[in-house]
């Protein structure tokens, strides 16, 4: 099993470009989550599925959004980058039977310029 | 709001010596407490976790110490290593909330050799 994997790993955008980071699983966990790390301020969740077709806000929504087409996959997008969005990414996602486990992606690390 | 608070935010160790992080929380609902330990450039990863029932839960030099009434918790890591410099965050989840996590800002452990 691969575990949580996201692709890219990198990217640099200027102000005002679009991009979709993509977050898949093959664990077969219905939940997923994508947080943002910035120094000093550990994770913080920006939207969460509970389950194919489903998507939620977390604690910083705004200038993102999300889609959960399929159960093993989570798309973040940027729709209009701002240089407060530079940061690194993270994808998580949890599923029996390890019920409070959240598993982590490598991460994205995203620039903006 | 920040509702899980960690400290300090760095830590030096000596090989061999302890290291103590502490998290203070508010929310009285949180019935799940994991610490998650990242490597750079790594995605975090669950390191030991505890539940509110039980004061201290030890996994190898690992020790989760938790007071209830005080609200707070903290990582003991005995005969600290090298190998254990890494950034540490402790995390807070309550079960009615699609497993979302609450992180502290997260402590950078560095132990010399």
């Amino acid at each position: 099993n691969a575990g949580v994997t996201q692709t890219p790993k990198f990217r640099v955008l200027k102000t005002g470009q679009s991009m979709t980071l993509l977050c898949a699983q093959d664990m077969n966990h219905e939940y997923m989550y994508w947080y943002r790390q910035d120094p000093g301020m550990g994770l913080r969740l920006i939207h969460y599925s509970v389950g194919e077709g489903t998507t939620a806000k977390g604690e910083v929504p705004d200038g993102y959004n999300v889609s959960r087409l399929k159960k093993q996959n989570f798309l973040l997008g940027l729709e209009s980058a701002a240089p407060s969005q530079t940061s690194v990414y993270f994808c998580a996602s949890i599923g029996p039977p390890r019920v409070n486990e959240q598993f982590f992606g490598p991460g994205t690390r995203l620039t903006v310029l | 709001q920040q509702q899980v608070k960690q400290s300090p935010q760095s830590l030096i160790v000596q090989k061999g010596g302890i290291s103590i992080i502490n998290c203070a929380y508010e929310n009285t609902a949180f019935d799940y407490f994991p610490w998650y330990q990242q490597f750079p450039g790594k995605g975090p990863a669950l390191l030991i976790a505890i539940r509110p029932d039980v004061s201290e839960k030890k996994e190898g030099r690992f020790t989760i110490s938790f007071n209830k009434s005080a609200k707070q918790f903290s990582l003991h890591i005995m005969d600290s290593q090298p190998g254990d410099s890494a950034t540490y965050f402790c995390a807070a989840t309550s079960g009615g909330s699609a497993r979302q996590l609450t992180f502290g800002s997260g402590t950078q452990l560095t132990v010399l050799p």
